[in-house]
């Protein structure tokens, strides 16, 4: 079945970096997700990869995917408190309808 | 803001009540999703409705009614809910539900309790 796997927590000291890690089933899938929720708030796309790329870097995001293992992850360098959130990988639901989404990691930047 | 508003932003009903969620997308885009969000559980799937025709429930119990007037306006109808069904209800939208390129905009979320 569809399912998408991350650890639940990360704790950062401000300016370390960040890697949250996340493992998928569906390898059919053209555009796999990271997406973040504030506190409060729905979620918001935070970047995307193209499933023939191996790495997309936006300016301090790097997702790495290695389709082989189907494993993703996301990178935050320079890591701030404002990064503190919940970040979600997400990739499509096998009917093609929707995405499907993993627990969550929450990201915790201590000062 | 990203374009979809949710009404209300928190509910507290009995299980005995009526109550309706509301969701509207200012973006033009022709997919509307509701998904669930508890503790330490995926965000779960409910349904998907495409230019007003649903096109997918994902076994979800019929005490949540979904109703999609046209493709601005998303509603979920709640009766004899379960203190279970206490969550965070998040609307999202896209411009397609089948394109390959699927970035979903979602709302704030209904936070929902049941007591």
């Amino acid at each position: 079945g569809e399912d998408v796997e991350q650890s639940l927590f990360l704790s950062v000291r401000e300016g370390d970096s960040s890697v949250i890690n996340c493992t998928y089933t569906d390898s059919s899938s053209t555009y796999l997700y990271w997406y973040k929720q504030e506190p409060g708030a729905g979620l918001q796309l935070l970047t995307y990869i193209f499933s023939n790329m191996d790495m997309k870097q936006d300016q301090r995001l790097t997702v790495l995917l290695n389709k082989k293992d189907k494993h993703l992850s996301l990178r935050i360098a320079d890591t701030q408190t404002g990064d503190s959130a919940i970040y979600f990988c997400a990739d499509r639901n096998q009917a093609g309808t929707a995405l499907i989404f993993g627990k969550g990691t929450t990201l915790s930047v201590s000062s | 803001e990203t374009g979809v508003t949710q009404t209300p932003r928190h509910l507290v009903m009995g299980m005995t009540n009526k109550k309706s969620l509301k969701c509207e997308q200012h973006l033009g885009h022709n997919a509307m999703y509701w998904y669930k969000q508890s503790a330490k559980k995926p965000l779960e799937l409910m349904f998907v409705y495409s230019l007003e025709e649903r096109v997918e429930n994902n076994s979800v119990p019929s005490r949540f009614s979904p109703e999609c007037p046209n493709s601005s306006h998303l509603f979920l109808h709640l009766h004899t809910l379960q203190p279970e069904d206490s969550a965070l209800y998040l609307c999202a939208s896209s411009p397609e539900a089948t394109s390959s390129y699927n970035e979903q905009f979602f709302g704030p979320g209904t936070r929902l309790t049941v007591l």
